[in-house]
């Protein structure tokens, strides 16, 4: 049972507006959520995360906020650039061990 | 340079061949991680290894085989019993609870 769901598979933008990318947990025990940006046959890269004390947290262009009452996070990027065209995986964890991935979002910025 | 290593990037393998997949760090991190992706598919957890010479099944452990006898190395073998073995896998660190997962560049696995 995926416990860590991403709906939209894929995701267009134009160049310099924003994006937003969103994730769903069923998993209330969940108190570490993360962002990672991947490149075909590449690892994953981390970008961003967010601790569940806290609603948002920002990093350049990079923004995270958390819904805890609606087991919800979401990633904005703002202005979007053709580089960040990429899949973007959300994880969560609980107490730090096991990481559960979402099944990503294919994000394309059009220049 | 820090980092994890996963060798070779791509391997390929007779049907019935057990084969040992590498993961090497030099991060210094307690805890290391093999995960596997498949094509639409997320990040799914085979094993993980918190401490030397301990490790825990994730929740597709079947057919998979690690072991931890270094902090540094935590190579997963694919034996003949995993069905269907061909996949992208990843291998990552984690430095401590509340640190985020840092990953290897994969290797990429095809039986025929």
């Amino acid at each position: 049972d995926q416990q860590v769901k991403q709906n939209s598979p894929s995701l267009s933008v134009q160049e310099g507006r924003i994006s937003i990318l969103n994730c769903d947990y069923t998993n209330s025990m969940f108190d570490y959520f993360l962002w990672y940006k991947k490149y075909p046959a590449e690892g994953p890269t981390f970008l961003i995360s967010i601790s569940s004390i806290k609603d948002k947290n920002e990093d350049g262009r990079f923004t995270v906020f958390l819904n805890k009452s609606a087991k919800h996070l979401s990633l904005h990027i703002v202005p979007s650039q053709p580089g960040d065209s990429a899949v973007y995986f959300c994880a969560a964890s609980a107490l730090g061990n096991q990481f559960y991935f979402g099944t990503g979002t294919s994000l394309t910025v059009i220049p | 340079d820090g980092g994890i290593t996963q060798s070779p990037k791509y391997l390929f393998r007779k049907e019935g061949q057990n084969v040992t997949l590498s993961c090497e760090q030099n991060l210094n991190h307690d805890a290391m991680y093999w995960y596997r992706q498949d094509p639409g598919q997320g990040l799914r957890l085979i094993y993980y290894s918190q401490i030397v010479n301990d490790f825990q099944k994730g929740d597709i452990a079947e057919g998979y085989s690690v072991s931890r006898e270094k902090k540094e190395s935590f190579p997963l073998t694919v034996t003949s019993a995993q069905k269907n073995p061909t996949a992208f896998y990843l291998c990552a660190s984690r430095y401590r609870v509340g640190s985020p997962l840092h990953f290897g560049n994969g290797t990429r696995l095809t039986v025929t």
